[in-house]
């Protein structure tokens, strides 16, 4: 079993559209949450980090529930310019960093 | 600042050649990796280095060697190209442990014949 679980979708919702994204991990022991955002054959670029209070930067809402061992993230009002691969990261020990496949979102005018 | 910056962008190799794939970062970090992306299978960590002259093997080592003889070098050598070595290699690097923002460099395309 992978360590990091994502849909891969892809999702497809319109413009101005709310779509939420989950991802679970299997390592209880896990410390430290991320949310990266890939571009069509980009690089990975930090979207943003999760904390167990759950954090919100502008239109985005990335939760932790740490009992379950999952992770989401909210997009609000999405734009055609949220269409990428949203990669679900996750660290146990610090030195090295578990990806998840990725959620594919697609934002139609 | 570059930041993270690859070379090559695009390679092409026959089986049983060998490369190396350079990353250099500017930013002084100490920690740095490498990951290669296969389609369905997310990135995976080849090795990692927590500072110059010390590395460490990640989920997929084999059939590769890295070295960091400086803060800002890591380069990536495949010993002899097989082709399943053809995916897409990123080199990152943080400001300490992967617990930080990884910054990613621009990728390098490897296609082993």
């Amino acid at each position: 079993r992978k360590e990091v679980e994502q849909d891969p979708g892809p999702f497809n919702v319109p413009e101005g559209a709310t779509v939420a994204f989950n991802c679970t991990y299997s390592n209880s022991a896990s410390q430290s949450f991320f949310w990266y955002r890939q571009d069509c054959r980009k690089e990975p670029k930090l979207l943003m980090s999760v904390y167990s209070s759950g954090n919100e930067d502008g239109r985005f809402t990335a939760q932790l529930n740490r009992a379950s061992q999952y992770i989401s993230l909210l997009i609000r009002d999405s734009k055609l310019s949220d269409s990428a691969t949203y990669l679900c990261v996750v660290s146990n020990s610090g030195y090295a960093l578990n990806f998840g496949k990725g959620t594919s979102l697609l934002v139609t005018p | 600042n570059a930041g993270v910056t690859q070379t090559p962008k695009f390679q092409v190799l026959k089986t049983g050649q060998s490369m190396t794939l350079q990353c250099a970062q500017d930013m002084n970090h100490e920690y740095m990796s490498w990951y290669r992306q296969d389609p369905g299978m997310g990135l995976r960590l080849i090795h990692y280095s927590v500072g110059a002259g010390i590395t460490d093997q990640g989920e997929v080592p084999n059939g590769y060697n890295v070295s960091r003889s400086t803060t800002e070098d890591f380069p990536l050598r495949l010993l002899s190209a097989a082709p399943s070595q053809t995916s897409v290699y990123f080199c990152a690097s943080s400001y300490s442990t992967g617990a930080h923002e990884q910054f990613f460099g621009p990728g390098t395309r490897l296609t082993v014949l």
